[in-house]
């Protein structure tokens, strides 16, 4: 079985700060990992994603994200962060065997001062 | 294109009462999602369709059936409403490699039982 801790459940932060959102996972095969984002009051949107390949993923809003095998992580980090990045994040897992299911964490709420 | 659409947005249920949540969506995507959504808990898998005529129990089904109308349509129905069921309900779609896709998301119905 696959599952998905994100340890900080709210990640305060001023504005133009850095910011770095954690995220472990445990599965017994390969995984495809994701981030996605949801705006107050709005469904869930992908960020990034890893498949295969590069374990740096870029967004095209600034956030990225290492797969890390050794420590079975996917953290997600920004190096400047602005208002408009309030939200809660989830991070996600699944694998080819999961028949199109993947497995959220608790979420992460990062909220910007001014 | 109008991607995932849910109907209703909101709803006051009082206990023991029935309703239908319906989704659809235009992307001809071959795979459907019901969540919900409870704070602190991120999002569990109620109900899911790999395809069109096929569904299969997610995390948390209990109280809830679901009907798969056509590859467009996903319904989740309550039969008998209960406090416990009060939440935010997502729909999503997917398409593509199993486990791999991206995965979009309705705006959400936030029901209320009393």
């Amino acid at each position: 079985a696959q599952s998905v801790t994100q340890l900080d459940s709210q990640v305060p932060v001023f504005e133009e700060a850095p910011v770095e959102l954690r995220c472990n996972y445990s599965s017994s095969v390969s995984v495809y990992l994701f981030w996605y984002v949801q705006y107050p009051n709005q469904g869930l949107q992908l960020l990034l994603k890893y498949l295969s390949g590069s374990t740096l993923v870029e967004s095209i809003n600034g956030f990225e994200a290492e797969f890390n095998k050794s420590q079975t992580s996917f953290h997600l980090r920004k190096p400047s962060v602005h208002i408009s990045d309030t939200a809660e994040y989830f991070c996600a897992v699944s694998s080819y065997s999961s028949a199109s299911k993947i497995i959220f964490g608790s979420g992460t709420r990062l909220s910007i001062r001014p | 294109n109008a991607g995932v659409t849910q109907t209703p947005k909101f709803q006051v249920l009082k206990t023991g009462q029935s309703m239908t949540l319906q989704c659809a969506q235009d992307m001809n995507h071959n795979s459907m999602y019901w969540y919900r959504q409870d704070p602190g808990m991120g999002l569990r898998l109620i109900y899911y369709s790999a395809s069109e005529g096929t569904t299969d129990k997610g995390e948390v089904p209990n109280g809830y059936n679901v009907s798969r109308l056509n590859k467009r349509e996903f319904s989740l129905r309550l039969e008998s409403a209960a406090p416990s069921q009060t939440s935010v309900y997502f729909c999503a779609s997917s398409g593509g490699l199993a486990g791999a896709s991206e995965q979009f998301f309705g705006p959400g119905t936030r029901l209320t039982v009393l």
